[in-house]
């Protein structure tokens, strides 16, 4: 079975821009949950999906959307881009959101903001 | 507010046994995970304690106390590939994973 795959691996931006990140969920989960890490930080929750409905937001301002498809892949959506945003972005998914015990990441998008 | 930590970083010798303490406070508990994560890699799950107690996983053991809001990982006969950060984090009553800074372990011959 094919892992949580995150596209693209790495992205530079510019401050002001805009960037799309996507997330493939492993066949058959249909929640995905998406995360921002930096050293400072650690992992913070961005959002949660499940059957193309949000059920969660962390603490993140409105330039952090995201959305969920009808095949359970996910994209996030960040506007006018800082150069705080500058992260690693992870994805999870599991087959529901009840079932937390088995989330799988993947291996994420290095996002840098110049 | 939502708080876990943890120390930044450890180091411990090939063979020996370390552990990695975890103190939490949530809005709500609903188990505490712990992940391992290789740098460049994505965390993979290790152990989930939602009872007090130790759970033990052939190298690796997990032990919970809820009424302290602690936790420790235990990693016994540490081995080369056993450097990486090592995350705790807690399920809160929201459903959420609020996860602590991570411990940087390094592992020397």
């Amino acid at each position: 079975k094919a892992g949580v795959t995150q596209t693209p691996r790495y992205l530079i931006k510019t401050r002001g821009q805009q960037v799309t990140l996507s997330c493939s969920p492993i066949s058959g989960h249909r929640s995905v949950s998406w995360y921002q890490q930096t050293p400072g930080q650690g992992l913070q929750f961005l959002f949660e999906y499940f059957s193309e409905t949000q059920r969660n937001k962390g603490n993140f301002p409105g330039r952090f959307s995201g959305r969920q498809f009808s095949n359970s892949r996910s994209e996030m959506n960040v506007s006018t881009l800082e150069l705080g945003d500058s992260a690693l972005y992870l994805c999870a998914s599991s087959p529901n959101p009840a079932e937390w015990v088995l989330l799988h990441f993947g291996n994420g998008t290095r996002l840098t903001v110049t | 507010g939502q708080n876990i930590d943890q120390p930044t970083e450890m180091t411990a010798t090939e063979g020996a046994i370390v552990q990695i303490n975890c103190t939490y406070q949530t809005s709500g508990f609903n188990g505490l995970f712990w992940y391992q994560q290789h740098a460049g890699e994505a965390p993979t799950f290790l152990s989930y304690n939602v009872l007090d107690g130790l759970e033990e996983k052939g190298r690796f053991s997990s032990f919970l106390s809820r009424s302290k809001g602690y936790s420790y990982l235990l990693l016994k006969e540490l081995q080369m590939k056993d450097s990486a950060s090592y995350l705790c984090a807690v399920k809160d009553y929201g459903q959420n994973f609020v996860f602590g800074p991570g411990t940087r372990l390094s592992v020397l011959p």
